[in-house]
């Protein structure tokens, strides 16, 4: 069953502009993914976020997690036509090898 | 680059056809997985493998069929598919089924008509 939800479902920014997208999860979890597709392709990992962490930062990513309100955030600053993209998070249970994907935030840039 | 390779990246069938997805990895990983994505839904686990046995098949119609021959191979044996099958198939491998990053291949894009 899915376990992550994002929000929202599309966003539409300019470039230079940052992009935030939340992610919410029903049971408590091991650790807590983000992944990017672009169109038509297959999902690239970006950042990996443990249940200990509050906070991780790679390159112009930034990503929260608040387990006490089973939450997560994916920041992208100075947004980039090329991060137009499907953005997914997916939260790992440790009981279970299922990762389970959400149905993704669409992100448009705008040049 | 991502290590998973799938082929072929588009297929068009007909209902009676018998066909097949092949994903292979590179990566040394000890997992595999099959993945379904349709348009506005969560990816659907269809199914995976740990070192070559299969661990989970989570409900999938027995019109796919997975095989994996060694821990660098997956294929998905399709057969007597229905129209909603249509979808993009996504092969993923992991070092083990725990908890670990998912490298994902480029998918291959099914119509079934």
């Amino acid at each position: 069953s899915q376990q992550g939800e994002e929000d929202p479902q599309a966003l539409s920014i300019q470039e230079g502009e940052n992009a935030t997208m939340n992610c919410s999860y029903k049971t408590s979890i091991n650790n807590l993914q983000w992944y990017r597709q672009n169109s038509g392709r297959g999902l690239v990992h970006l950042i990996l976020i443990r249940s200990n962490e509050r906070e991780k930062h790679s390159g112009r990513l930034r990503v929260t997690l608040d387990t006490s309100k089973k939450s997560s955030s994916l920041l992208i600053t100075a947004s980039r036509a090329a991060d137009t993209a499907s953005y997914f998070c997916a939260t790992d249970r440790g009981n279970d090898y299922k990762l389970s994907f959400g149905a993704g935030t669409t992100v448009t840039v705008r040049a | 680059e991502t290590g998973v390779t799938q082929t072929p990246r588009h297929l068009v069938m007909g209902m009676t056809n018998k066909k097949s997805l092949k994903c292979e990895q590179h990566l040394g990983h000890n997992a595999m997985y099959w993945y379904k994505q349709s348009a506005k839904k969560p990816l659907e686990l269809m199914f995976v493998y740990s070192l070559e046995e299969r661990v989970e098949n989570n409900s999938v119609p027995s019109r796919f069929s997975p095989e994996c021959p060694n821990s660098s191979h997956l294929f998905l044996h399709l057969h007597t598919l229905q129209p909603e099958d249509s979808a993009l198939y996504l092969c993923a491998s992991s070092p083990s089924v725990s908890g670990n990053t998912i490298y994902f291949g480029e998918g291959s894009w099914l119509t079934v008509v």
